[in-house]
């Protein structure tokens, strides 16, 4: 079935560090990609998306791009902020009506 | 704030008993989907209404039930609570059947003691 492998976490980085973290998925059709954010004691929030091949999501400095041939939706961020720790989940919503398909989710801590 | 209201925010019931947690999704909305979000299993989806019909079942134990009503809100029944119950529950919900952007809730902390 369609799933999503994201890198295992802890991820620990000083401020102003570049962020990475790996996403990659099994789907079958064209399924659209998500990454979620879950701040502290808060539910979760959409940070960015993309619905087909090479598109680029971007929100708050975060960026991930569709990558079709590697199965791949890696989320970057050129320089973090101790605010942006938090745990990321990648997603997928698979062709069809099926609802979104998360992966484990990464925690991000941002140290000054 | 994603639209999405979710009442209680916290709950604590003992084992065995009963307790309901209700949604509303965001105006307009017409799909509801629950998710069950705990230490060991990570985020899993339960149960998804579209337009007061169930749509797509997950991984929802027999004990849960949900409906989703005429005005759009959806209530997730949990019985015959056990320990292993004790979880964040969300809610969400999008404007069609699965395509679009889901937007969650903040969720309601269960605690089973």
């Amino acid at each position: 079935g369609d799933s999503v492998t994201q890198m295992e976490g802890p991820v620990t980085l000083s401020e102003e560090a570049f962020l990475t973290i790996n996403c990659t998925y099994t789907a079958t059709g064209y399924p659209s990609l998500f990454w979620y954010v879950q701040y502290p004691g808060e539910g979760l929030q959409l940070l960015l998306k993309a619905t087909k091949a090479d598109d680029k999501g971007s929100n708050k400095g975060f960026e991930a791009t569709y990558r079709k041939e590697t199965t791949s939706f890696h989320l970057e961020k050129g320089s973090v902020q101790v605010s942006d720790s938090a745990v990321y989940f990648c997603a997928l919503t698979p062709s069809g009506n099926t609802p979104l398909v998360f992966g484990k989710g990464t925690r991000l801590s941002v140290i000054a | 704030d994603s639209g999405v209201t979710q009442t209680p925010k916290h709950l604590i019931t003992a084992t065995g008993q009963r307790v309901t947690l209700r949604c509303s999704p965001r105006s307009g909305d017409l799909s509801v989907y629950w998710y069950q979000q705990s230490l060991d299993q990570g985020l899993q989806f339960l149960i998804q209404y579209y337009n007061g019909e169930e749509r797509a079942k997950g991984n929802i134990l027999e004990r849960f039930s949900a409906q989703q009503f005429p005005d759009l809100h959806s209530e997730l029944n949990l019985s015959s609570l056990e320990l292993g119950d004790s979880a964040l529950y969300f809610c969400a919900s999008s404007a069609d059947r699965g395509r679009d952007t889901i937007y969650f809730g903040e969720g309601s902390w269960l605690t089973v003691v």
